[in-house]
């Protein structure tokens, strides 16, 4: 069975400095996509980035970028430039490609609360 | 925004009663989830649809039920509810780029 594991619970990062989320994940299939999550203070589950495994090149939306090492099953969360509303919850997520009574599971991982110090 | 919404919003109940919980889409999603969150779990699927009145079990769906007579509407059940079954509960949907899409959330009280 697939994981997904988030081995931070908790982060700080000072405002305008960089900060990397860790994700680990352990799969036997070679197709799969993985997701980023944030989950502010609303709770409204927003998407932040998507990677697919068969692509080489690290996804990339503005501030937020992955470090995608599929050998090592790694998938990072980078935000650059950290400003105050990044301050949330950040899940990682696992799709796999195994297609299981006409539908696909997704897989996340426990949380990172990230704090953002003015 | 992928349409979604879920009633209620938020629910205080005592341990034996039913509870349903209702997620309601307006964009013709066929797959459609419910999972719970709770603190140091992250979310967990709890049941899932992949058409109407096809659904099948998740991770966690002991002492949960759902159904989906309808494409927009996914109902949650806690037949006999309990005070484990306090949580946040998020339906989903799985839309285009294979993203899923969230409610906004039920918070769950069983006293």
């Amino acid at each position: 069975a697939q994981t997904v594991t988030q081995s931070q619970p908790e982060m700080s990062v000072q405002e305008a400095e960089t900060v990397t989320l860790s994700c680990t994940y352990d799969t036997s299939e070679s197709d799969y996509y993985l997701f980023w999550y944030k989950q502010p203070p609303s709770r409204q589950m927003i998407l932040v980035i998507r990677q697919e495994a068969y692509k080489q090149q690290n996804a990339t939306e503005n501030r937020f970028s992955v470090n995608f090492q599929k050998a090592a099953k790694s998938f990072s969360l980078k935000i650059s430039d950290s400003q105050l509303g990044d301050a949330a919850m950040y899940f990682c997520a696992y799709r796999g490609s195994s297609y299981t009574s006409g539908t696909y599971k997704y897989i996340f991982g426990t949380g990172t609360r990230l704090k953002v110090l003015a | 925004d992928a349409g979604i919404t879920q009633s209620p919003r938020h629910k205080v109940t005592e341990t034996g009663t039913p509870v349903t919980l209702r997620c309601h889409q307006t964009e013709n999603h066929r797959y459609m989830y419910w999972y719970r969150q709770d603190p140091g779990h992250g979310l967990r699927l709890i049941h899932y649809s992949y058409g109407v009145k096809d659904t099948d079990k998740g991770e966690v769906s002991d002492g949960y039920s759902v159904s989906r007579s309808k494409t927009e509407d996914f109902l949650l059940t806690l037949e006999s509810a309990t005070s484990s079954q306090t949580s946040v509960y998020f339906c989903a949907i799985s839309a285009r780029d294979n993203e899923q899409f969230f409610g906004p959330g039920t918070r769950l009280t069983v006293l």
